[in-house]
């Protein structure tokens, strides 16, 4: 069985930043892109970011691109997001998923961890 | 910037039909934009419902349906159940790894 598990979450001043992680266990890692989706309180579910298999593409919503990045580590089976220059509009619960190919393309996402929240406040 | 559309609500009967639909901005959706469903309920995680537009996912029931009705992706629920009742949201992939949600449909079963 598919499990992900995010971890790094808190509260954070605008302008700081912070790092997510995802530990994945149940499949094999490598094998598919991830992806981190959130969702501020109250609203939408938001595709923040994906990473291929081997890092070697990784894509970004226009509202996150140049602030944050997606990272992975497939010895440690984890995905990391390094949330840099904060906002308060960036206050969320961010949630890893697992996507369903090897590169960023097509798919879609078939497993979701339980999201970590992130709290942008003065 | 691509907008995906969705109805902001719904109400259904139980045992009734309801069709929820995801739209664009600019331009129709086709299969080649791999359209998927996600149900929630408040306080928990997404559950993937449909992929590619119309194949269920694992352990889904099949009373729930995708499809392309006219320049929209859709999900038809047959014979809706009270535990229906969430938000659903659609997801196409637009290009070049980039995927947009749609911005939710809360379904009232009543």
């Amino acid at each position: 069985e598919v499990h992900l598990v995010e971890s790094g979450g808190g509260f954070v001043q605008p302008g700081r930043s912070l790092r997510l992680s995802c530990a994945a266990s149940g499949f094999t890692f490598d094998d598919y892109a991830m992806h981190w989706v959130r969702q501020a309180p109250g609203k939408g579910l938001e595709w923040v970011s994906g990473i291929s298999w081997n890092s070697g593409s990784t894509n970004y919503a226009d509202a996150v691109k140049g602030r944050f990045v997606i990272a992975r580590d497939n010895t440690k089976r984890s995905l990391y997001l390094h949330l840099n220059s904060l906002k308060t509009e960036d206050t969320a619960l961010y949630y890893c998923a697992k996507g369903t190919r090897l590169a960023l393309t097509e798919g879609y996402f078939d497993s979701w961890g339980q999201g970590a929240l992130v709290t942008v406040s003065a | 910037q691509t907008v995906v559309t969705q109805e902001p609500s719904f109400s259904v009967s139980p045992g009734g039909t309801v069709t929820l639909t995801c739209g664009l901005s600019s331009g129709s959706v086709s299969s080649t934009y791999y359209p998927s469903w996600y149900q929630q309920t408040p306080g928990q995680a997404p559950r993937t419902l449909i992929y590619s537009t119309s194949t269920r996912s694992s352990g889904v029931p099949d009373r729930f349906s995708g499809s392309i009705l006219g320049n929209r992706a859709a999900l038809t629920i047959t014979g809706a159940q009270a535990d229906d009742e969430s938000n659903y949201y659609c997801a196409l992939y637009i290009h070049s790894g980039i995927w947009v949600f749609g911005g939710g449909s809360r379904l009232t079963v009543l």
